[in-house]
């Protein structure tokens, strides 16, 4: 089955900083990878996610970058701001009816002022 | 917005007992979802269901099983609860087809 690494585990980042949060994954058939961020005492919320027909995927001030023949997918977090701060998880699937996702470990990020 | 409803925010429970988990989702969503999150483990696959009375293991199935009798409702059932099963347990739904999940509050389970 599909293995989905992640680092770094935490990361500390000032305010207006950039943050880089990295992912790898084991099965080259999986072609859709999602990001998703869980604030406290809340439920994970997908905010970006890329298809493996495309490179580079921005949403204002957050990016996915993937590269399939690495098999490797980044998060990438330009001025940050406090509300930034909370746990981010990357995720693989397969696409199709019987698709799901595997997440990896989590990041912990902490934007400070 | 789509709205996944998990009945519990926190939950303890004795050990050996039977516990349910209650998940409902109101968008009519043909997939649902059961993870445990752990800290250093990430969320891990519990159980899933693509539709209505069907379900098929994840990765860590061994403890728990599930019901899907209606479309809206999945429910993770702990047969007998152990303190290994601590967690916080999220619930979580997708329209087929699309392949973003929306995720529950979550149920934070501690067995003594």
């Amino acid at each position: 089955g599909e293995n989905v690494e992640q680092h770094p585990s935490t990361l500390s980042v000032q305010e207006g900083d950039s943050a880089v949060i990295k992912c790898t994954y084991s099965d080259s058939a999986s072609n859709y990878f999602p990001w998703y961020k869980q604030e406290l005492g809340k439920g994970p919320q997908l905010i970006i996610d890329i298809r493996s027909n495309v490179g580079e995927k921005k949403d204002q001030r957050i990016a996915v970058t993937l590269n399939k023949t690495a098999k490797h997918f980044s998060l990438h977090i330009t001025e940050t701001q406090p509300e930034d701060s909370a746990v981010y998880f990357c995720a693989a699937s397969r696409t199709g009816t019987a698709s799901k996702l595997t997440f990896g470990t989590g990041t912990r990020l902490q934007v400070t002022l | 917005d789509v709205k996944v409803t998990q009945s519990s925010r926190y939950l303890v429970k004795r050990t050996g007992e039977k516990v349910f988990l209650e998940c409902v989702q109101d968008m009519d969503h043909e997939n649902m979802f059961w993870y445990r999150q752990d800290p250093g483990l990430g969320l891990r696959l519990i159980y899933f269901s693509y539709d209505v009375k069907m379900k098929e293991k994840g990765d860590i199935p061994e403890g728990y099983s599930v019901s899907r009798e209606k479309k809206e409702r999945f429910s993770l059932i702990l047969e007998s609860a152990s303190t290994n099963q601590t967690s916080m347990y999220l619930c979580a739904s997708r329209l087929t087809g699309y392949y973003g999940y929306t995720f529950g509050s979550g149920t934070r389970l501690t067995v003594v």
